[in-house]
């Protein structure tokens, strides 16, 4: 079993709807990262949060320490959003990364 | 800046061949890792280094061996390509010395490479 398991798997959309995907992990952390994987391979680091809450443009990520759950969130979605989006935890134990196989989202205009 | 680049971007290998992917940053970082990922699994740490002349085994390190050369450069090695390798190989760089993912990790393109 995966440490870092994420929901759902797939996703579509249509462009402006509220988007929510989940990310719930079974190991002690000192940090969660959201990463987005773009449709020609190339990774890019959104968020890191080790508490509450962080906000950039129509992107918020969210974290609950003691229920071991992280959600990122998109606003008013638009095509361009699609992509693979990735949760990665930090072990608090070790420092080792543990990453989920990510949820693939398709936004049709 | 390029930020960080991978060489080749596809490489189909026989069993048994070898082959080095290349990795290069120029954000002057001092951490390099190398990840593979597969479908329907999260990204997997290979190796890891904190700066020039150091690596450190992560989660899937065998039958590859790395080589930090400099600062700039890191190289992942396949010295007897088995099917199970078949994968997208990613380089990152991060500013920190650390094995974990720092506040900003910056990966490369991805190699995607097949072995038959």
């Amino acid at each position: 079993k995966n440490e870092v398991e994420q929901s759902p798997q797939n996703l579509t959309a249509q462009e402006g709807e509220f988007i929510t995907i989940n990310c719930s992990y079974s190991v002690g952390i000192s940090a969660l990262h959201w990463l987005q994987q773009h449709p020609g391979g190339g990774i890019v680091s959104l968020f890191m949060l080790s508490s509450g809450k962080k906000k950039h443009g129509r992107l918020i990520a969210t974290i609950n320490i003691q229920e071991k759950h992280s959600s990122l969130h998109i606003t008013a979605s638009h095509p361009r959003d699609s992509a693979v989006y990735i949760c990665a935890v930090r072990e608090a134990q070790n420092n080792d990364m543990r990453f989920g196989a990510g949820t693939r989202l398709t936004v049709k205009p | 800046n390029a930020g960080v680049t991978q060489t080749p971007k596809f490489q189909v290998l026989k069993t048994g061949q070898s082959m080095t992917l290349q990795c290069a940053q120029d954000m002057n970082h001092n951490s390099m890792y190398w990840y593979r990922q597969d479908p329907g699994m999260g990204l997997r740490l290979i190796y890891y280094s904190a700066s020039e002349g150091t690596t450190d085994k992560g989660e899937v390190p065998n039958g590859y061996n790395v080589s930090r050369l400099n600062k700039r450069e890191f190289s992942l090695r396949l010295e007897s390509a088995a099917p199970s390798q078949t994968s997208v190989y990613f380089c990152a760089s991060s500013e920190y010395k650390d094995r974990g993912l720092a506040d900003t990790q910056y990966f490369g393109p991805g190699t995607r490479l097949t072995v038959l």
